[in-house]
């Protein structure tokens, strides 16, 4: 069973529509989420941290995590083109480790 | 203000060649980190450095993988021998202690012939 585990895609939506991303982890004790866009031929950049259970709202984003269920889920409200990317799901195991577990990413297409 | 910077951002070598590869952190941030994303792969975790305190290199694919990072900011990559399946992104990432966000830099992209 992998680590981290994310749906490949593509994942298509009109623009202006809701794109739900979603993440399941193993590790029941992990600390800490995040979410990372990743453009073609460019390096991951940092969208969103969640460290506790329920949701983060950061503008058009929302970070939304159940530990009890090992679930962390990303959601892009009004998606543009724009969007259009990978999405990568990384979880940080313990807080004695600064490493982070990778999902493999899932690939979001937003058409006009 | 600057964010993570790494050099160079393409390298070719030759299979069997030594190779080093640079990170310049984020100013004040305490840890940094490698890893390497393979054409295909998800991103692969290979060492860690927070503070003073021993690197973590549980995440190092084989001996012919090093790192430091010298007077707690600077951090150099290197790896001996180089194979073909070496050939990846290798990407830095720093973040202001252990636990909190990491930023990555660029990237550079190693290409073993």
């Amino acid at each position: 069973q992998k680590e981290v585990e994310q749906n490949s895609g593509p994942l298509s939506v009109p623009e202006g529509a809701i794109a739900s991303l979603n993440c399941t982890y193993s590790d029941r004790v992990s600390q800490s989420f995040f979410w990372y866009r990743q453009y073609s031929g460019k390096s991951p950049e940092l969208i969103m941290s969640i460290y506790s259970n329920g949701d983060k709202e950061d503008g058009r984003f929302t970070a939304q995590l159940n530990k009890a269920s090992q679930y962390v889920s990303l959601l892009i409200r009004d998606s543009q083109p724009s969007d259009s990317a990978t999405y990568l799901c990384a979880v940080n195991p313990s807080s004695n480790t600064g490493k982070l577990i990778f999902g493999q990413g899932t690939t979001l297409q937003v058409k006009p | 203000g600057a964010g993570v910077s790494q050099s160079p951002s393409n390298k070719v070598t030759e299979k069997g060649k030594d190779v080093e590869l640079r990170c310049d952190p984020i100013s004040g941030h305490t840890a940094l980190y490698w890893y390497r994303q393979s054409l295909g792969q998800g991103l692969e975790f290979l060492i860690y450095f927070q503070g003073n305190s021993a690197p973590d290199k549980s995440g190092l694919p084989s001996d012919r993988f090093s790192a430091e990072r010298t007077g707690g900011s600077v951090s150099t990559l290197t790896i001996q021998r180089t194979q073909q399946e070496d050939s990846a992104v290798y990407l830095c990432a720093s973040s202001g202690r252990t636990g909190d966000e990491q930023y990555f830099g660029p990237g550079t992209r190693l290409t073993v012939t």
